[in-house]
């Protein structure tokens, strides 16, 4: 069990770029979750999957945002046309089905330029 | 609709003293309570739940918290407070709508120990 990977840890963006971050979830973690946390604000939630089923997505989640799970093991989270207020730390959670607890990565913290 | 308070954005503590972290929820449904802690830049790592039973729950490091359903809290504490405790605290609820545990999370507390 080597804990839930979130890569890059950082990233820096002119705005306007694309960026894609990448999460590897606790491997048979069927549950897999992505929060955004902005500065001295708790985390909050963007979208849900199960397996690789997308079955919640947050209004936070604009048009300029697109997640995927494919095969249900690791997950991607795209920013198209990257805006300042984008700068965040992007986090990663997974949890096995039935449990409750959900087990975070260490994040990835976005800064645009 | 679920939402959390966290009473108090920072607190400061003396090594040794009682650390107590403030945390009300409001849930239409029986709550699920976390706290979890964060360390600057990293994630978040959890230290107890409450979901069923005991209202009284253990972590780890020594902290502890009461469920307290009249009160609609989740305070957080610890006997004596160490330096490594310095640190980002955060409550979070869950009703485990459909089948999973969306978190919603309060706005986080600093703890600062000061020797």
């Amino acid at each position: 069990d080597t804990g839930v990977s979130q890569n890059p840890r950082h990233k820096i963006t002119k705005r306007g770029q694309n960026v894609t971050f990448r999460c590897d979830p606790i491997s048979e973690h069927n549950r897999l979750y992505w929060y955004r946390q902005t500065l001295g604000q708790g985390p909050e939630f963007l979208t849900y999957f199960q397996n690789e089923a997308q079955l919640e997505k947050s209004r936070l989640l604009s048009d300029r945002f697109s997640a995927e799970r494919p095969k249900g093991s690791f997950s991607t989270l795209e920013i198209q046309r990257t805006e300042q207020g984008d700068s965040a730390m992007y986090l990663c959670a997974s949890s096995p089905g039935g449990k409750t607890e959900a087990f975070f990565g260490q994040g990835t913290r976005l800064t645009v330029v | 609709a679920q939402s959390v308070t966290q009473l108090g954005s920072h607190v400061s503590v003396s090594e040794g003293a009682l650390v107590l972290l403030r945390c009300n929820y409001s849930s239409s449904v029986p709550p699920y309570l976390f706290w979890y802690v964060q360390y600057p830049n990293q994630g978040l790592q959890l230290l107890l739940k409450y979901t069923t039973g005991a209202t009284l729950v253990k972590g780890i490091n020594g902290f502890e918290a009461e469920f307290k359903k009249s009160e609609t809290s989740f305070h957080l504490t610890k006997p004596s407070a160490h330096m490594s405790d310095a640190a980002e605290y955060f409550c979070a609820v869950t009703a485990l709508s459909g089948g999973y545990n969306k978190l919603i999370f309060g706005a986080g507390t600093r703890l600062a120990v000061h020797p």
